[in-house]
């Protein structure tokens, strides 16, 4: 499929604002979001967007699309130690398969 | 607990080996989802059922791979002849039906370890 691209890591000390971007490739993608994944777990869906918006807000969370430069980012209010996780940005032409990144690993230290 | 069921959690074979594995989805979900997660990368698409049709399988799905959904509920995912390079973390999700770009919902995954 596409590339999708992420940032490997991001460090960030508690309660400052974390920035996690991702790239994509194809200009199709219609269909885009954010999952978190904890050691040993599975992914947990956090928010997700679709092309018609540029902007969706959930309680600590914020994501930005631009469509012109095919980027995407969740930003996370307030960080704590426990959002300490693997962030996959992933995207979809159809709405059914979606292709991921690699993930951003993001270190809360206190 | 209501959400994505996936049994076992972890399954260590030896090569040449076949398994299966069995992915239970929300109750309520009629898109079921198949992924596999190698170490270091984001999960990878296999392939998906609208109720017990498979409408969609990935080129990562080879012939020694196969998937049924026989009555629109629980789906297995069957690998024959297991192979080194098939271990990783085998992910399923489910989402409701409606227009394209319903959320995904994952479970916990199974774990599979070659020897």
């Amino acid at each position: 499929g596409e590339d999708v691209e992420q940032s490997l890591f991001l460090s960030v000390r508690e309660g400052d604002s974390s920035v996690i971007n991702c790239t994509y490739t194809d200009s199709s993608s219609t269909y885009l979001y954010w999952y978190k994944q904890e050691p040993g777990a599975g992914l947990q869906l956090l928010t997700y967007i679709f092309s018609n918006m540029d902007m969706k807000q959930d309680q600590r969370l914020t994501v930005l699309l631009n469509k012109k430069d095919k980027h995407l980012s969740l930003r996370i209010a307030d960080t704590q130690t426990g959002d300490s996780a693997i962030y996959f940005c992933a995207e979809s032409i159809t709405g059914y398969a979606l292709n991921f990144g690699k993930g951003t690993s993001l270190l809360v230290t206190p | 607990d209501t959400g994505v069921s996936q049994d076992p959690r972890h399954k260590i074979t030896k090569r040449g080996q076949n398994v299966t594995f069995r992915c239970d989805p929300i109750s309520e979900h009629n898109r079921l989802y198949w992924y596999r997660q190698t170490l270091g990368q984001g999960p990878e698409f296999l392939t998906y059922f609208q109720n017990e049709a498979q409408l969609e399988k990935s080129r990562l799905l080879s012939d020694r791979f196969s998937a049924e959904r026989p009555k629109g509920s629980f789906s297995t995912l069957e690998i024959q002849r297991t192979e080194q390079g098939d271990s990783a973390m085998y992910l399923c999700a489910s989402s409701s039906l409606g227009g394209p770009g319903q959320p995904q919902h994952f479970g916990d995954g199974t774990r599979l370890s070659i020897l």
